[in-house]
């Protein structure tokens, strides 16, 4: 059963554009909500992360949006550069229990 | 100096065959993982390690045997291999197992079985 769906699968973004990705969840004892960035032949690296007491929460160019009520989470990435071009995860998990991935987010952005 | 570094980085091997995956990190962290990340990039954790106890053991084939010699290390054996167990594998580690401490991954294992 898959308890965090992603999307969109792919996205494709002009360099200086803002690039949106969502997650949505469903078991509500989740209370960590990090994202991982990964570039090919690595493995994932955390970019950003938000627990559910905070709305926002914002390092650099990258925010991450939360909605506790809607159970929906979203990362935005302002003024993308072409070496933002990986594959974002977005993760959810509850104190104790396993990380849980969405399927990933394949961001190409063009110069 | 890496972090969580496994080896190999790349595993070419023939169906049945028996293999081997180790993985270290050198974080002082407690707790240690194995996810697989299939043909679609989607990430399935495999075993968790928390001070050398097993502490998450998904619903994987038997074939797949994970070892903790120490906290430091984790290392996976793969019996009998298979077709379907072409993947990419990753190790990770996280300070503890309890709190929502982020984890870091080492780069990975691929697996291509022939």
């Amino acid at each position: 059963q898959q308890q965090v769906k992603q999307s969109p699968q792919s996205l494709i973004v002009q360099k200086g554009g803002i690039s949106i990705i969502n997650c949505a969840y469903e078991n509500t004892a989740f209370d960590y909500f990090p994202w991982y960035q990964q570039f090919p032949g690595k493995g994932p690296a955390l970019l950003i992360a938000i627990r559910p007491d905070v709305s926002e929460k914002k390092e650099g160019r990258f925010t991450i949006s939360f909605n506790k009520s809607a159970k929906q989470f979203s990362l935005h990435i302002m003024d993308s550069q072409p070496g933002d071009s990986a594959t974002y995860f977005c993760a959810a998990k509850a104190s104790g229990s396993r990380l849980t991935f969405g399927e990933g987010t394949q961001l190409t952005v063009n110069p | 100096d890496t972090a969580v570094s496994q080896t190999p980085k790349y595993l070419v091997t023939q169906m049945g065959n028996d293999k081997s995956i180790k993985c270290e990190q050198n974080l002082g962290h407690d707790t240690m993982y194995w996810y697989k990340q299939d043909s679609k990039k989607f990430l399935k954790i495999m075993f968790s390690y928390n001070n050398k106890e097993l502490i998450i053991n998904e619903t994987v084939p038997n074939r797949f045997s994970p070892k903790s010699p120490d906290k430091a290390h984790l290392n996976l054996h793969i019996n009998s291999l298979e077709l379907g167990d072409s993947a990419v594998y990753f190790c990770a580690s996280s300070q503890d197992a309890t709190n929502n401490q982020p984890q870091h991954f080492g780069d990975g294992t691929r697996l291509s079985i022939l």
